[in-house]
């Protein structure tokens, strides 16, 4: 079974630059979640999608941060204009619904780079 | 709200010697713990979860943890470390949120092995 694919997985940017990450999601996997990993901390949930729908999106910085889950199966996080602090790798992970007990499974992240 | 402590942002074990990774959490219902891992690079994979039932869970790799609730503790432990566990070990616990769940992780606990 192929695992949550993710790209790029390097990416270097200049500040008020855009820049946008894809993800690819187990198949049949109905729910998506994008987090924020900052060094040395651990994933903080920036927006949860429950087939193309948007559960959770309390933590996402919407005047900068934007997301889409394009029929219910890939996902794109954008960020325009990006920030210094916005340096830090953005996970994707998918799990097959939302209930308490379901494992989300990772993708290996992009590690984004502000200047 | 719920959430995860961890005590000890580095832990350094010589080879065979025991692991312990410490994780207390704080939940006004029963929590669902979970037990990640990060390889340099690579994105988060389960190691075990505890939901309800049998209090000591097995986990992959040689890792077990036991829940206690009369001490809020989700410890993570392995008899013998192999170099190979060397990595980043992040606590979780799982909320029910309306009609989804959201999983709030812990500070991590990087693990260092030496010969």
């Amino acid at each position: 079974e192929a695992g949550v694919a993710q790209s790029p997985r390097y990416k270097i940017i200049e500040k008020r630059q855009s820049v946008a990450f894809w993800c690819n999601p187990i198949s049949g996997h109905a729910t998506l979640y994008w987090y924020q990993q900052i060094l040395g901390q651990g994933p903080k949930l920036l927006i949860q999608f429950q087939n193309n729908g948007v559960v959770d999106d309390s933590q996402l910085p919407k005047d900068r941060f934007s997301a889409e889950r394009l029929k219910g199966v890939d996902s794109t996080l954008k960020i325009q204009p990006a920030k210094l602090e916005d340096s830090a790798v953005y996970l994707c992970a998918s799990s097959l619904w939302s209930l308490v007990t379901d494992t989300q499974y990772f993708g290996p992240g992009t590690r984004l780079t502000v200047l | 709200a719920q959430s995860v402590t961890q005590l000890g942002s580095h832990v350094s074990v010589s080879e065979g010697a025991l692991v312990l990774l410490r994780c207390n959490y704080s939940s006004s219902v029963p929590p669902y713990l979970f037990w990640y891992v990060q390889y340099p690079n690579q994105g988060l994979q389960l190691l075990l979860k505890y939901t309800t039932g049998a209090t000591l869970v097995k986990g992959i790799n040689g890792f077990e943890a036991e829940f206690k609730k009369s001490e809020t503790s989700f410890h993570l432990t392995k008899p013998s470390a192999h170099m190979s566990d060397a990595a980043e070990y992040f606590c979780a616990v799982s909320v029910a949120t309306g009609t989804a769940s959201k999983l709030t992780f812990g500070t991590g606990t990087r693990l260092q092995v030496t010969l």
